[in-house]
């Protein structure tokens, strides 16, 4: 079965720096598009970036823009997103999520992982 | 930017009733690009409808999606304890490039 594995989430104090990592597993990941999606702590989602398959298109929404980076090694099977200068509003729990195209929504989704900005 | 609303932000009913949540866009959407998910507590959102109206791989035909321009619904049919959850629309512009949800509505038991 597809799996999505995020990890690197922990407590950061603002304006420092966080990789997130996804691991896929169980299907071809070179050839899916990708996106990261956050949750703040009750409340709704928020899409993030997206790369796609292997042609280096890659989006953001604007508040992300110019602090976080989306990137992928498809050698690894691994998504990742390097967020610098962290805010207390970016605290969130961070979904890896698999885009099916088309555009047919985000299939899977990781089990996400929980990012703290506090001092 | 197109922004998503949903109604109404808490739908009370009970098991056996047919749920009927709103989605309404700022603009005209594509229906290609509106999407339904599904959020139980604690875990991760699950697809439930592409295209406005196409369900998900494995997910129950009580779930129906409909709607076109800036107005679409998720309909329930008979709820069954599992439905009780948080719904998100979604959708997908091309110009410029992003994905935006509505805020959710959550669908709690009367």
């Amino acid at each position: 079965e597809v799996q999505l594995l995020e990890s690197g989430g922990g407590l950061v104090q603002p304006g420092g720096s966080l990789r997130l990592s996804c691991a896929a597993s169980e299907f071809t990941f070179s050839t899916y598009e990708m996106n990261w999606v956050r949750q703040a702590p009750g409340k709704g989602l928020e899409w993030v970036s997206y790369i796609s398959a292997s042609d280096g298109t890659i989006y953001y929404a604007d508040s992300m823009k110019g602090r976080f980076t989306i990137s992928r090694d498809n050698a690894k099977n691994s998504l990742y997103l390097q967020m610098n200068s962290l805010r207390a509003e970016d605290t969130a729990i961070y979904y890896c999520a698999r885009d099916l195209g088309g555009w047919a929504g985000f299939d899977y989704w990781g089990q996400g992982t929980l990012v703290t900005v506090s001092s | 930017e197109i922004v998503l609303t949903q109604s109404p932000g808490t739908l009370s009913l009970s098991p056996g009733e047919r749920a009927t949540l709103s989605c309404r866009a700022s603009q005209s959407v594509s229906s290609s690009f509106l999407v339904w998910y599904q959020q139980r507590p604690g875990q991760a959102p699950r697809l439930l409808i592409y295209g406005a109206s196409r369900r998900a791989t494995g997910i129950p035909d009580r779930f129906n999606g409909s709607g076109s321009g800036t107005d679409f619904t998720l309909t329930i049919s008979r709820l069954e304890p599992e439905d009780f959850a948080v719904y998100y629309c979604q959708q997908y512009t091309t110009s410029p490039p992003m994905y935006t949800f509505g805020q959710g509505t959550k669908l709690e038991i009367k």
